[in-house]
């Protein structure tokens, strides 16, 4: 199985800060990377597929980059309902695997 | 547009079968450019990717699981299904189905889940 980690597991960030999280695969995935949030009670919801591909109705202070093994999502002007948990997935082999998750809370 | 809705007992009991159905409303689930998926967390845990159904009935599934899971689809419902067998309380968690467009490759949409907790 493809192993993800993340970093930092949690980070405590304020409104407007820039939030970056980092996600390596244990092997290479090219680009085959995407990025969720997930509020405490809810479904995870899709922000990045592809590492860079932002999803329609999400919005442009979210970015996604990388490729191969490592990646980084980056949230600019962090903004009040940014307070979550982020996850990275792997979509090139399975069984896809999650990364532990990241989470954002307030300073 | 496409929702989930997932259906389960709430509780099953150690060594029984875990069944859990996910309805598609909005599209049909016989598409081919989607694949339908189980993906499950425990509380307060990570997301462990359970398995998933495409086409006409193409399945994979996680290896850790393979032994005990079953996924079905019933097009003329518009329902996916999963049977997990003898369950554990390790098997306690949030089931949550997912859909994945072959466009993205990547989980675009999720139902609200249905928390099971494997319990005697």
């Amino acid at each position: 199985d493809i192993q993800m980690t993340q970093s930092p597991s949690s980070v405590s960030a304020s409104v407007g800060d820039k939030v970056t999280i980092t996600c390596r695969a244990s092997q290479d995935i090219s680009s085959w990377l995407a990025w969720y949030q997930q509020k405490p009670g809810e479904a995870p919801k899709l922000l990045i597929s592809v590492a860079s591909n932002l999803q329609i109705g999400v919005p442009s202070r979210f970015s996604g980059s990388g490729s191969e093994t490592d990646f980084t999502l980056t949230i600019n002007s962090l903004q009040p309902e940014d307070f979550a948990r982020y996850y990275c997935q792997q979509g090139i082999s399975f069984p896809f695997t999650f990364g532990p998750g990241t989470n954002v809370d307030m300073k | 547009h496409v929702q989930l809705q997932e259906s389960g007992p709430g509780l099953v009991r150690p060594s029984q079968t875990l069944a859990v159905t996910c309805t598609v409303s909005g599209g049909s689930i016989n598409t081919a450019s989607y694949y339908w998926n189980w993906i499950r967390q425990p509380a307060g845990k990570g997301l462990e990717w359970m398995g998933r159904m495409y086409g006409s009935g193409t399945i994979n599934y996680s290896p850790s699981l393979k032994s005990r899971l079953s996924i079905e689809v019933d097009t003329s419902k518009n329902q996916l299904s999963l049977r997990l067998r003898s369950v554990t309380a390790a098997d306690t968690a949030m089931y949550y189905c997912a859909r994945v467009d072959s466009n993205l490759d990547a989980f675009d949409i999720w139902g609200q889940g249905t928390m099971v907790t494997v319990s005697s």
